[in-house]
């Protein structure tokens, strides 16, 4: 089945440092990736969709500024969250998409910026 | 507006007991709904789906009915292995926009032997 990583998968940070988190598709080409981000006790939430070699669009009150993505490649998307503080403290998980078919998940990343 | 609501967790359940995991929506229109499961260390994958009213899904022996008059769509399993022991996530999509899974809070479930 397709596979999509996530890296690190945990990360600890000081607060106003920017962080990267890596999603890739280890066997197929996505056009399109998602992040999400969930905090404890709490839904996923989608943050932004990217399609390669555009813009992400976010959704409604995710700042784009602060969480910088890029969709370089068919197989790669980068969140940056930039000048992290500790409300940012969060699961971040990514999901890629090949055309329209099924999403496919990343294991995710935990971010604890202190 | 929209949502996904999931009993809370954990359920923890015997091997080879029925399993019943609750998830009622509130959407407009007509959503497509969907079960994921999380194992540990992995994404999570789609266990199975519905697109339309009275659609049942079932996929590893678990099964969930698209009950549009109750909006909901319960997970079920009539007997439980220590393998199925997970987090499994209710969500669902609106017809008007199928990019983006509105999740549940998640239901993690351990099965002992």
């Amino acid at each position: 089945g397709a596979v999509v990583s996530q890296h690190p998968s945990w990360v600890i940070c000081k607060s106003g440092t920017s962080v990267k988190i890596e999603c890739r598709s280890l066997d197929f080409q996505a056009t399109t990736m998602f992040w999400y981000r969930q905090f404890p006790k709490q839904s996923l939430m989608l943050m932004a969709t990217s399609n390669e070699g555009s813009k992400a669009t976010y959704e409604q009150g995710v700042e784009k500024d602060k969480f910088l993505i890029n969709h370089a490649s068919l197989t790669l998307s980068t969140l940056t969250v930039t000048s992290a503080h500790p409300e940012d403290s969060s699961f971040y998980i990514c999901s890629a998409r090949a055309n329209q078919e099924t999403q496919y998940f990343g294991p995710g990343t935990r971010l604890l910026v202190l | 507006g929209d949502s996904v609501t999931q009993m809370e967790g954990p359920v923890t359940l015997s091997e080879e007991a029925f399993l019943t995991i609750n998830c009622t929506y509130t959407a407009t229109g007509y959503p497509s709904l969907f079960w994921y499961v999380q194992y540990p260390g992995e994404g999570l994958q789609l266990l199975l789906k519905a697109t339309k009213a009275d659609d049942k899904g079932s996929n590893k022996g678990f099964e969930a009915t698209y009950r549009k008059e109750t909006t909901s769509f319960h997970l079920e399993k009539g007997s439980v292995q220590v393998s199925d022991s997970a987090v499994y996530f209710c969500a669902l999509t609106l017809s008007y926009n199928t990019d983006k899974l509105i999740f549940g809070t998640g239901t993690r479930l351990q099965v002992f032997p």
